[in-house]
């Protein structure tokens, strides 16, 4: 198994600009998550899903969307990318109904410029 | 608001001390998990302890839950070089178990 992959590992974007973070997961989870880690702080909750087609929002959605039209796919929207939004982007994965356990990804490194 | 924060935010050692790292959230939890970070990766899990829990073990991690505190402790004894990491406490939100919740972190570094 993969795990949970993420792409791209490293972005850079010009303020305004949109794009979309990838996360997929092989394990057959039903539970998926993102987080953002800015410099010396923990994670923040953005968005998550408990299933295909259900999605809520987190800590701190705003500036964000997200989607899960599979159970493997939880791609990260920006909508229109700010300098705030700089950060190392996590998803996590976990089969919540029996273990809480978060399987983690490797990252997306994104600088807003 | 961050529903846990941990305590120290970092903390120095040698290699054979025990580390002891704390944990305290602020409303009711269904369970609370601790999870390590090397320096630029993703997190992994290490225990997970549950409300009706007072104290589990793993390896060399022993997790204690005091939920009338609100406090968690995590300690590591015999500590290695390789335990150098961030540790995270993480809690549900009590009345949902769908959101999962990071505390800032402690920093631990073992010397050798």
């Amino acid at each position: 198994n993969a795990g949970v992959t993420q792409t791209p590992k490293f972005q850079v974007l010009k303020t305004g600009q949109s794009m979309t973070l990838q996360c997929a997961q092989d394990m057959n989870h039903e539970y998926m998550s993102w987080y953002r880690q800015d410099p010396g702080m923990g994670l923040r909750l953005i968005h998550y899903s408990v299933g295909a087609g259900i999605t809520d929002q987190g800590e701190v959605p705003n500036g964000y969307n997200v989607s899960r039209s599979t159970t493997e796919d939880f791609p990260l929207r920006l909508l229109s990318a700010a300098p705030s939004q700089t950060s190392v982007y996590f998803c996590a994965s976990s089969r919540y109904t029996t273990s809480y356990e978060q399987y983690f990804g490797p990252g997306t490194r994104l600088t807003v410029t | 608001s961050q529903q846990g924060e941990e305590d120290p935010q970092a903390l120095s050692i040698q290699e054979g001390e025990n580390a002891t790292m704390n944990c305290s959230y602020k409303t009711s939890i269904n369970n609370l998990q601790w999870y390590r970070q090397n320096s630029g990766r993703g997190l992994v899990h290490l225990i997970l302890i549950r409300s009706n829990e007072r104290e589990k073990h793993s390896g060399r991690l022993r997790v204690t839950l005091d939920t009338s505190k609100k406090s968690s402790s995590l300690l590591i004894t015999a500590s290695r070089a390789a335990d150098t990491a961030s540790y995270f406490c993480a809690t549900d939100a009590g009345t949902s178990y769908d959101k999962v919740i990071f505390g800032p972190g402690t920093s631990l570094s073992v010397i050798p």
